[in-house]
């Protein structure tokens, strides 16, 4: 079956520092990929949609300038926190589209904590 | 504003002990209703799809259902290895999944 990775898969940085995360689909091209996140004991909330080769589509609420998304490749979306700060710790998910309508497959998750 | 919304919050069985997870939707021109499993630090994992009312599907100890307004997941004779929290979500307008909050699943040998 169809594999997202995600990397790394938890990181610590100070404040004011910025973090970049990475979601790669394995072993199929995906022209879309999708960045949740997820506080503890809540759901998953959509944060943006990744699209190859054009400008990410960010959620109402969710900060461009400070979650910036770039789909480098079919296999590649990175989201790079800026400036973070303690209240962005949390847990990031990304997804890619599946062959079936609407199926997401999902990566592992990485678990970001800023002090 | 489409909604997908879980209960319980939480459950804590016995091994053995089969019960049912509730989702319920309101979500226009549904497009497809989702399970997912997802256990502590990790991404979920796909369970089912189900698309159409009196749809159902099974996977091992677990089987969902659909009706017009919610969907059940049931799970029979559980074991410690099936405590995880459970999802469901549905697309919504340009949304590829809304999720609801999830059942926490405690299943205690």
């Amino acid at each position: 079956g169809a594999v997202v990775s995600q990397h790394p898969s938890w990181v610590i940085c100070k404040s004011g520092t910025s973090v970049k995360i990475e979601c790669r689909s394995l072993d199929f091209q995906a022209t879309t990929m999708f960045w949740y996140r997820q506080f503890p004991k809540q759901s998953l909330m959509l944060m943006a949609t990744s699209n190859e080769g054009s400008k990410a589509t960010y959620e109402q609420g969710v900060e461009k300038d400070k979650f910036l998304i770039n789909h480098a490749s079919l296999t590649l979306s990175t989201l790079t926190v800026t400036s973070a700060h303690p209240e962005d710790s949390s847990f990031y998910i990304c997804s890619a589209p599946g062959p079936q309508d609407y199926e997401q497959y999902f990566g592992p998750g990485t678990r970001l904590t800023v002090t | 504003e489409d909604q997908v919304t879980q209960s319980p919050e939480a459950l804590r069985l016995q091994e053995g002990e089969s019960s049912s997870l509730n989702c319920s939707y309101t979500v226009s021109g549904l497009r497809g209703l989702f399970w997912y499993r997802q256990d502590p630090g990790k991404g979920p994992e796909f369970l089912f799809t189900l698309y159409s009312a009196g749809e159902e599907k099974e996977k091992e100890r677990l089987k969902a259902t659909l009706t017009k307004k919610e969907s059940f997941l049931h799970i029979t004779a559980p074991k410690p290895e099936d405590s995880a929290t459970y999802l469901c979500a549905a697309p919504s307008g340009n949304t590829p999944l809304v999720f609801g909050k999830g059942t926490r699943l405690s299943v205690i040998a």
